[in-house]
Order: structure tokens, then sequence, then C-alpha cells
């Protein structure tokens, strides 16, 4: 059973243009979110993260929004580039880090 | 500055065959230690995790085991190989008290 539910699969976008991947969970137990961006064969990298307490953390071109009273949290990724092509897992953190199924991005030059 | 080793990098192994997977954390003291697995295609799933030396605590029955015999060394075991075993291990740490999760490179294993 997930815990997170993580959504689109896949996605493509034109170069400049915005990414958005969307979380949901029900745990309220989890307090803590990160994002990971994962290239192929290597492991997952930290790439932004923010607490419960927080509706908005951006961090260059990667913004998470979060809707505690939805249980609900989303990545953003503004002006993407192709060096951005990746998959994008979102996380929940209560003992160890819960995943969603991860989503790969596609950037067309 | 941390860093997390893993080896090896690949392994193809046949079924019914023993594994070891060693993980190494260096720049830190008393870390928690993780092992999670990704099938192809999926998200990251959480095998073990440890708090201590020879503390080991196990999130899903399966064929796997785990040990930390030294307090940043953290390893993967089967006596005998599944071929659903296979998949894509990832050793992580944490700092106690902290949040941030960071993995290592990975183990690609394949049970033929």
């Amino acid at each position: 059973q997930q815990q997170v539910k993580q959504s689109p699969q896949s996605l493509i976008v034109q170069k400049g243009g915005i990414s958005i991947i969307n979380c949901a969970y029900e745990n309220t137990a989890f307090d803590y979110f990160p994002w990971y961006q994962q290239f192929p064969g290597k492991g997952p990298a930290l790439l932004i993260a923010i607490r419960p307490d927080v509706s908005e953390k951006k961090e260059g071109r990667f913004t998470i929004s979060f809707n505690k009273s939805a249980k609900q949290f989303s990545l953003h990724i503004m002006d993407s580039q192709p060096g951005d092509s990746a998959t994008y897992f979102c996380a929940a953190l209560n003992v160890g880090l819960s995943f969603g199924a991860g989503t790969t991005v596609t950037v067309r030059a | 500055s941390q860093t997390i080793h893993q080896w090896p990098a690949t392994l193809v192994q046949p079924v019914g065959s023993p594994l070891s997977l060693e993980c190494t954390v260096e720049g830190t003291s008393n870390p928690n230690l993780y092992w999670y697995r990704q099938a192809a295609g999926r998200g990251l799933q959480l095998l073990f995790y440890s708090v201590g030396i020879g503390q080991i605590s196990s999130e899903v029955p399966q064929n796997l085991s785990a040990s930390r015999p030294q307090d940043r060394q953290f390893i993967l075991s089967s006596k005998k190989l599944l071929l659903s075993d296979s998949g894509f291990y990832l050793c992580a740490w944490r700092l106690k008290g902290g949040d941030e999760q960071y993995f290592g490179p990975g183990t690609r294993l394949t049970v033929t």
C-alpha cells in the first residue's frame, strides 16, 4: 500500500516551460516532505524539502507548495531546462521515507 | 564532508546463491542507516533501518536480512536469492535529529 501518491507518471515540457508534479498523503504523522531527483543508474539526490508548518519554499527554479489541510504538496520547476530531464520522487518522513512512484520529466529543447 | 559508498556497483547472481551488499559512510558518527530497494520504473521501498550498532528494524517481510557490525557499516544479506530480489539497492544515511536523508550510488542486482 503506497502511502504517498504521485502524479503524473510522466510529463513532457518545452524548454523554458513549467513542470508541475503533485503528491498526496494520508498519514498525518509525516512531518517532513522532501523531493528527490534521480538520473538513470544513479542514487536519488535531495533537491528541496519542506515541513508542514510552511506553505511554500523556493530554491532557485524549484518551488514546493504545501497544503496541510488537503494533505497535498507539489513541486514546480520553473524555466525548465534539458538538464532537468530526470525522474522526480516526492517522499514523506516518519521513521524512514515513504516514496511516491516517481515522475519522469522530459524537457524538450 | 560526508560520503557514502556502496559496493559492488553491479552484481549478477544465480537463483539460490547468497548475497552480501555493503554500505559505508564517511565523515560522520552514529548516523541512522537505511536500505531501500527500487524495482524497475518504481519508487523506493524501505527495507531496513538501523539507529546503532547491532540495532536493525525491518519494514517488510522478505528474503533479506541486514546487519550493522560497525558504526558506519551497513550490510544487506541473503542466504538464497530469489528472482524477485532483483532490483536497485540503495543505502542512505541521516544524522540523528536531522531530517535530510542522503543516498549512496546504489547496487544494481540481477538474479538470473
